[in-house]
């Protein structure tokens, strides 16, 4: 079965700090994974996503994730956080073609 | 851009009530998908719809929970008796299907409140 855990329910950061989000993942097939914001009351965004090919994924405002498979790991980071960046961030995983496994999310705090 | 849409954005029921939620997957999209939120908890799956017929489903989704596509457009999950603790958010999602890996696009979810 796959699973996701994100490291940390809640970080803050402050503005211009680097972002780091932690997902570690457990699966018995290569996996493929993802990255969804959700600001408030709204739906889920996808940042960015690893399917195959190069481990560094880019995505949409300025995020990236690097796919580690010898750690399980699929850490989200940003070098310089801005206040807009503040929301809920999941991690989730699924294998081709099923449903995704969703994290239990990480509120990021983002202060002046 | 095409978006996935969702109705009603919040419905409020009261507990023994049926309710059907409606979403408009992106057009030429192939599967669909329902997911849910309660509130402070993480997303987890219900169910996905293929080829007119259930392809997966999670232990959340018994048989009070049923899935249509009534017709080329409109997806929806109709909740036959509700609890209390069906009170979360639930999201409609659709994906190309070319791609397996392709990533699922999100509603903007619809807010069941069962009192």
């Amino acid at each position: 079965a796959q699973s996701v855990t994100q490291l940390g329910s809640h970080v803050s950061v402050s503005e211009g700090a680097l972002v780091l989000l932690r997902c570690n993942y457990s699966s018995s097939v290569p996996p493929y994974l993802f990255w969804y914001v959700q600001y408030p009351n709204q739906g889920l965004q996808l940042l960015l996503k690893y399917t195959t090919g190069a481990t560094l994924v880019k995505g949409i405002n300025g995020f990236e994730a690097e796919f580690k498979k010898s750690e399980t790991s699929f850490h989200l980071t940003k070098p310089s956080a801005h206040m807009s960046d503040a929301a809920e961030y999941f991690c989730a995983v699924s294998q081709a073609g099923t449903a995704l496994i969703f994290g239990k999310g990480t509120t990021l705090s983002v202060s002046s | 851009e095409p978006e996935v849409t969702q109705t009603p954005s919040h419905q409020v029921t009261q507990m023994g009530q049926e309710v059907i939620l409606r979403c408009v997957p992106i057009s030429n999209h192939l599967y669909f998908y329902w997911y849910r939120q309660i509130l402070g908890q993480k997303v987890e799956f219900l169910v996905s719809f293929y080829n007119n017929e259930i392809s997966e489903k999670s232990e959340i989704f018994d048989d009070q929970f049923s899935v249509e596509r009534p017709d080329g457009s409109n997806f929806t999950l109709k909740i036959r008796s509700t609890k209390l603790e069906d009170s979360a958010m639930y999201f409609c999602a659709s994906r190309p299907g070319r791609d397996r890996g392709n990533e699922q696009y999100f509603g903007p979810g619809t807010r069941l409140t069962v009192t």
